[in-house]
């Protein structure tokens, strides 16, 4: 059971690339997120979504974007890379509103030069 | 506007006494709390929960309880062993059922 899966696991950028964070999960869930951490600002939210066709944003939005054409897979999307999008990035899933308990993927590191 | 919060960077205790960690919100419509623990280089792993209308919530060594006048949770590790050293996060569940976490309490557990 491989739950949730982040490729890359490291990726460098340059200034104005764009690049898409894969997220899968095998766990049939509704409910997929996407997180980034920083030091001393902890898990910030992203985007998520609570199904298939439906995505909402969460904290910190802006420079992302995702879609989720189906329910085991939540890519995130850099539009145009800033060096402030270099952080840690984690995908996570979960049952739905009424299971809280989020599965999380293993991360991945994005660096932007 | 950080409506989860933990004010304490960092926590050192040693081995076989109690870690409590502390973590205050400011939003009075979250209606679950989670605690996740973190390991360098890996993702955040659930370790225990709360609902709203509970003052407390016990597994093993781990308990966290609520104070939801003080909107405030802690979580206590009784006794702390070398192996709890991790990153500890406190999440809050929205009425969007989005989780909002805090920035992180990192525990070292002296042997």
């Amino acid at each position: 059971n491989a739950g949730v899966t982040q490729t890359p696991k490291f990726q460098v950028l340059k200034t104005g690339q764009s690049m898409t964070l894969q997220c899968a999960q095998d766990m049939n869930h509704e409910y997929m997120s996407w997180y980034r951490q920083d030091p001393g600002m902890g898990l910030r939210l992203i985007h998520y979504s609570v199904g298939a066709g439906i995505t909402d944003q969460g904290e910190v939005p802006n420079g992302y974007n995702v879609s989720r054409s189906t329910t085991e897979d939540f890519p995130l999307r850099l539009l145009s890379a800033a060096p402030s999008q270099t952080s840690v990035y984690f995908c996570a899933s979960s049952y739905g509103r009424a299971y809280t308990e989020a599965f999380f993927g293993q991360g991945t590191r994005l660096t932007v030069v | 506007d950080q409506q989860v919060k933990q004010n304490s960077p960092s926590l050192s205790v040693q081995e076989g006494r109690i870690s409590i960690l502390n973590c205050d919100y400011t939003n009075s419509m979250f209606d679950y709390f989670l605690w996740y623990k973190k390991y360098p280089a890996e993702g955040p792993t659930f370790l225990i929960s709360i609902s709203s209308i509970k003052d407390k919530n016990e597994d093993g060594r781990f308990t966290v309880f609520l104070n939801k006048s003080a909107k405030h949770l802690s979580l206590h590790i009784v006794p702390s062993q070398p192996g709890d050293s991790a990153v500890y996060f406190c999440a809050a569940r929205g009425n969007t059922g989005k989780l909002i976490f805090g920035q992180g309490t990192t525990l070292q557990v002296k042997p």
